[in-house]
């Protein structure tokens, strides 16, 4: 069965430090990953996803990811991070593949402090 | 990507009442979803509702407790029946895009008091 995990809930960090919320993988077939971003009070907000192809996927806001099939990984990265970025953030991998169910981490608070 | 309004964005129910949320769609999809966040928690999926059968719900979720209608391509509802404070959650409406993968709608907060 698939699972994700999210190695870290709270990443506090700096304004316009760089920052990375790691997210690993277990699957025994191939599998489409996505970010999700949660901001306050609103709903979910897809930033990339990986489905095929390059392993280094750019999404919105000047986030991007690298999928490594080997170390089953999806960690997000953001090279310059704004108060903004503030928010709870989203790992999941797609079931058996393809745009079904959606199995999600546990999340990862981001605080941006000034 | 497809664009999905969900009402009502909260609510405060008795307990043992229902709730019932929809969630509208402007375009035709075929697999629409509905996951419950837990207040702290992450999203866990409830059922996947297919225009013309019936839902398929994962472990730990029953139809009596959480009935969902599918009457079109473009909208589901989803209730919440026999309300008790542990229902309290945010209840997510979303759907399969063929190109932007899987979206979510706003949501909508459930207090149960």
């Amino acid at each position: 069965a698939q699972s994700v995990t999210q190695l870290d809930s709270q990443v506090p960090v700096f304004e316009e430090a760089p920052v990375e919320l790691r997210c690993n993988y277990s699957s025994s077939v191939s599998v489409y990953l996505f970010w999700y971003v949660q901001y306050p009070n609103q709903g979910l907000q897809l930033l990339l996803k990986y489905l095929s192809g390059s392993t280094l996927v750019k999404g919105i806001n000047g986030f991007e990811a690298e999928f490594n099939k080997s170390q089953t990984s999806f960690h997000l990265r953001k090279p310059s991070v704004h108060i903004s970025d503030t928010a709870e953030y989203f790992c999941a991998v797609s079931v058996s593949g393809g745009y079904n169910k959606l199995i999600f981490g546990a999340g990862t608070r981001l605080a941006v402090h000034p | 990507s497809a664009v999905i309004s969900q009402k009502p964005s909260r609510d405060i129910c008795q307990r043992g009442t229902s709730l019932t949320i929809q969630c509208q769609v402007d375009s035709q999809v075929t697999m629409m979803f509905w996951y419950r966040q837990q207040p702290g928690q992450s999203l866990t999926l409830i059922a996947t509702a297919n225009q013309g059968s019936e839902a398929t719900y994962e472990s730990g979720f029953v139809i009596d407790k959480f009935p969902i209608s599918r009457p079109n391509l473009t909208f589901s509802t989803l209730t919440v029946s026999n309300l008790s404070p542990e229902d309290s959650s945010i209840y997510l409406c979303s759907v399969r895009d063929s190109l932007y993968g899987i979206t979510f709608g706003s949501g909508t907060r459930l207090t149960v008091v």
